[in-house]
């Protein structure tokens, strides 16, 4: 089956550090990659979507130079938190869209998340 | 804008109960509808996946039914464990714009 794994898992950083996730499809290409963010007893809310090869689509309210993406692969998308507040403190998980989904293109598989956590 | 409604957050049964989740969405014209199951700090799983032309799914003990016109959704479980003590998600996916929405969940606890 499909597996996205992210990396690390969890992750404590000072104020004013910058953080990298990385989300990986592992037996599949993924030319559209998502990031969501998730707080305690909220929904998972769409941060950005990351394409491969372009700039990554952010939603509305999503600071694009806070939350960096770079899709430089097939299989590939990373996040960076750059100057890190406490506020930043989530739970990130990504998906990805296996590219050879056909009619279920918009099927998305889910990595198992990275929790920050910022001092 | 599309809105996701699980009610209630929290469900506490014991087991061996069957029992119904329930899900809401306010905009009818979507691709597909989704359940998930997301255990403390971890990622979702996939449970099933409802295409809008269909009616239900099922999985096991799980089934899941979807009434497109009225906006709802149901996640039925049989005969439910201490194992199926998670956070249950329901997400809809529009094609409009592309994107997944989802309810906030909710936490069942099975008693053994």
């Amino acid at each position: 089956g499909a597996v996205v794994s992210q990396h690390p898992s969890r992750v404590i950083c000072k104020s004013g550090t910058s953080v990298k996730i990385e989300c990986r499809s592992l037996d599949f290409q993924a030319t559209t990659m998502f990031w969501y963010r998730q707080f305690p007893k909220k929904s998972l809310m769409l941060m950005a979507t990351s394409n491969e090869g372009s700039k990554a689509t952010y939603e509305q309210g999503v600071e694009k130079d806070k939350f960096l993406i770079n899709h430089a692969s097939l299989t590939l998308s990373t996040l960076t938190v750059t100057s890190a507040h406490p506020e930043d403190s989530s739970f990130y998980i990504c998906s990805a869209r296996d590219d050879a989904s056909g009619s279920f293109k918009e099927t998305q598989y889910f990595g198992p998340g990275t929790r920050l956590l910022v001092l | 804008k599309q809105e996701v409604t699980q009610i209630p957050a929290a469900l506490s049964v014991p087991e061996g109960e069957n029992l119904v989740l329930n899900c809401s969405f306010t905009d009818s014209a979507i691709y597909n509808l989704q359940w998930f199951r997301q255990d403390p700090g971890k990622g979702l799983t996939s449970l099933l996946l409802i295409q809008s032309s269909q009616r239900e799914q099922t999985s096991g003990r799980l089934n899941a039914s979807l009434d497109k016109s009225s906006g709802r959704s149901t996640l039925y479980i049989a005969a439910s464990q201490p194992g199926d003590s998670a956070t249950y998600l329901c997400a809809v996916y529009t094609g409009a714009n592309s994107k997944l929405t989802f309810g906030k969940g909710i936490t069942l606890s099975v008693r053994p």
